[in-house]
């Protein structure tokens, strides 16, 4: 298996566009978690799946963050309207839902919101 | 929130020296798992010790674990310069099965060589 794929890697953007990352996780894993990465902030637990369904999206900041989970193989995060604040590194990671099992990461996107 | 708390924030030592890391967190767990990053990539796993664990070895890794002061040391032997990189420890929420991580703020090592 691949690993975890995130697409992107880096986007710029200009402040008011809409955003768009995307996840591939490893296959067979139906444990989904976006996570942000900010200096400030450290790694924070945006949201996350189990079988497909969104289980706690507490973590998401505003309204302006979504995220969906079409299907077991493919997820979004969407950011609209992005503003500079956003700027960050996304990762998406994957595990097994079970107990006592570690989470494989994605590589991140850098997203800059100029 | 975060659930772990690491100290020190950085470190920097050199080579062949040992490097200890410290964790604490907040609520019960079923495991404390250890992760490290290198500058610019995402995070790769290292070890994860179970709440009924007090200690764990793997190479020149070692955890331990003292739930009864909920905390956990990380210590790397013999350090590298390969070993320079951010260390993240994360536990789950018992009685919790999800997988959900939360993680704490990371200890920057710097191996020099």
């Amino acid at each position: 298996d691949a690993g975890v794929i995130q697409s992107p890697r880096h986007e710029v953007t200009e402040m008011g566009q809409e955003v768009t990352l995307r996840c591939k996780p490893i296959s067979g894993h139906n444990s989904l978690f976006w996570y942000r990465q900010t200096m400030m902030r450290g790694l924070e637990l945006l949201i996350y799946f189990n079988n497909n369904v969104p289980i706690d999206d507490s973590g998401m900041p505003e309204d302006r963050f979504s995220a969906k989970m079409p299907n077991a193989s493919f997820s979004t995060l969407k950011i609209q309207p992005s503003e500079p604040r956003d700027s960050a590194v996304y990762f998406c990671a994957s595990s097994l839902t079970t107990v006592n099992t570690e989470a494989f990461f994605g590589q991140g996107t850098r997203l800059t919101v100029v | 929130s975060q659930q772990g708390e690491e100290d020190p924030q950085a470190l920097s030592i050199q080579e062949g020296e040992n490097a200890t890391m410290n964790c604490s967190y907040k609520t019960s767990i079923n495991n404390l798992q250890w992760y490290r990053q290198n500058s610019g990539r995402g995070l790769v796993h290292l070890i994860l010790i179970r709440s009924n664990e007090r200690e764990k070895h793997s190479g020149r890794l070692r955890v331990t674990l003292d739930t009864s002061k909920k905390s956990s040391s990380l210590l790397i032997t013999a350090s590298r310069a390969a070993d320079t990189a951010s260390y993240f420890c994360a536990t789950d929420e018992y009685p919790s099965n999800t997988g959900k991580l939360i993680f704490g703020q990371g200890t920057t090592l710097q191996v020099k060589p």
